[in-house]
């Protein structure tokens, strides 16, 4: 299955670090990537491959990929960083993209 | 500066058809592959046709494949999606996507978006 899920929500303290993670078969051989969403906006690139920040983002976001899990960690979180958070995998068995469900973060 | 400017949404009834553009400024076009994702009203995102960067191989997902298709002119940096036979469950955003390379196969991600163009479809 190609499935990517992901929690609906995760909620974290302003200045604690959030975690959210990306569940599919194997996701540890494939290139995953995140991407945030502000409410109104359009998707930004957070992280490629696994682990790979593009120019521009903070080092706060990071990511690892293992096994049947990837998880984007935000460190010392900012009220800037609400926003709902996808993974993405390119499928090579289908030759589709897929995207997770999704993970509204909350600041609280 | 890096930009991606999508036209072509609009209200049309069910069964119509609309020819979605997205023009590319600031980059090198003709170099990377190309997508199109959607995001219908209060839900996530999804892929929906990608095409390597001189149009030899074209991708669809399964929701759109034969009523859709991805098309570009790299004369004119611009990347188009015709969407034929419409759907009420086709009503959404549809964002243009830049990719990290030539083709989908190295697995790179989408590093620069447009703001979307909306598409509603009437029943």
């Amino acid at each position: 299955s190609s499935d990517l899920i992901q929690p609906l929500s995760v909620s974290v303290a302003l200045g604690q670090t959030a975690r959210i993670t990306c569940g599919g078969n194997n996701l540890g051989s494939k290139n995953v990537h995140w991407y945030q969403q502000k409410s109104g906006q359009a998707p930004v690139l957070v992280i490629y491959r696994d682990k790979n920040r593009p120019s521009g983002i903070p080092e706060r976001f990071s990511g690892s990929n293992s096994g049947n899990t990837a998880t984007l960690t935000i460190s010392r979180v900012q009220a800037g960083d609400e926003a709902e958070y996808y993974c993405q995998v390119w499928d090579s068995s289908i030759a589709h993209y897929v995207f997770g469900t999704g993970t509204a973060v909350t600041v609280l | 500066e890096v930009q991606l400017l999508e036209s072509g949404g609009g209200l049309v009834q069910a069964g119509g058809s609309l020819r979605l553009s997205c023009a590319a400024s600031g980059f090198s076009f003709s170099s990377y592959a190309m997508s199109w994702v959607r995001q219908a009203p209060g839900k996530g995102l999804e892929w929906v046709s990608g095409i390597s960067d001189r149009g030899g191989s074209t991708y669809y997902a399964d929701s759109v494949k034969g009523h859709f298709t991805i098309s570009r002119d790299n004369s004119k940096k611009t990347l188009y999606l015709q969407v034929n036979s419409l759907r009420a469950e086709d009503t959404a955003v549809y964002y243009c996507a830049k990719s990290g390379d030539s083709d989908f196969w190295s697995g790179d991600g989408m590093d620069v978006w447009g703001q979307g163009t909306t598409v509603t479809v009437s029943s």
